[in-house]
């Protein structure tokens, strides 16, 4: 049982260049988010999805994109990385009713 | 949006010491969580709190869901290394609605 799964685990990015970041969980779980980690600022939600085919905004969703068509997986796109999108991403996924999140490792993107 | 507050932001305790942290909340929240993360990992659950009033514990660790709703405190009693890293605390209303606070820096001297 892998759990929650994040690739790759380390980026670089140029600026203006763009991406997706995978995550899969092989879990059954309904609900699946991404946060982003900074320094000093714990975990912020990017977007969320409570299923397939069903996704929402979280507190900082600008400059990223999800889709959600299947249940395993949540990729999070940067359409055209900016250098404030240097950061830690973590994806994670949940039966949702209990509301226990599951993380993933995490993503290390650096845009220079 | 909803915040957390955690304190304190960092501490550096003895090996066999008991630690204390809070967290707290302007909102009330129906959920309480709290999390280990350990350098280069994704944080990891420790205790889970369902209920105003819940003292739950895992082991080593015991925490509290305030009874106004706003809070929640995480106890550690006898302080080992592995200890060490960042414990976050989460407030969750119905699955939809986490909010993490920015964490309390735990470091273990030997």
């Amino acid at each position: 049982n892998a759990g929650v799964t994040q690739t790759p685990k380390f980026q670089v990015l140029k600026t203006g260049q763009s991406m997706t970041l995978q995550c899969a969980q092989d879990m059954n779980h309904e609900y699946m988010s991404w946060y982003r980690q900074d320094p000093g600022m714990g975990l912020r939600l990017i977007h969320y999805s409570v299923g397939a085919g069903i996704t929402d905004q979280g507190e900082v969703p600008n400059g990223y994109n999800v889709s959600r068509s299947t249940t395993e997986d949540f990729p999070l796109r940067l359409l055209s990385a900016a250098p404030s999108q240097t950061s830690v991403y973590f994806c994670a996924s949940s039966y949702g009713a209990k509301n226990i999140q599951y993380f993933g490792a995490g993503t290390r993107l650096s845009v220079l | 949006g909803q915040q957390l507050n955690q304190s304190p932001q960092s501490m550096f305790i003895q090996e066999g010491e008991d630690v204390s942290m809070n967290c707290t909340s302007s909102s009330i929240f129906n959920t309480w969580l709290w999390y280990k993360q350990d350098p280069g990992e994704g944080p990891v659950l420790l205790i889970a709190l369902y209920k105003a009033g819940e003292l739950t514990s895992n082991g080593r660790l015991t925490a509290q869901f305030g009874i106004t709703r706003k809070d929640s405190f995480l106890n550690i009693s006898a302080s080992i290394p592995s200890d060490v890293g960042i414990y976050f605390c989460a407030g969750d209303n119905y699955g939809q609605n986490f909010v993490f606070g920015p964490g309390t820096r735990l470091s273990v001297l030997p």
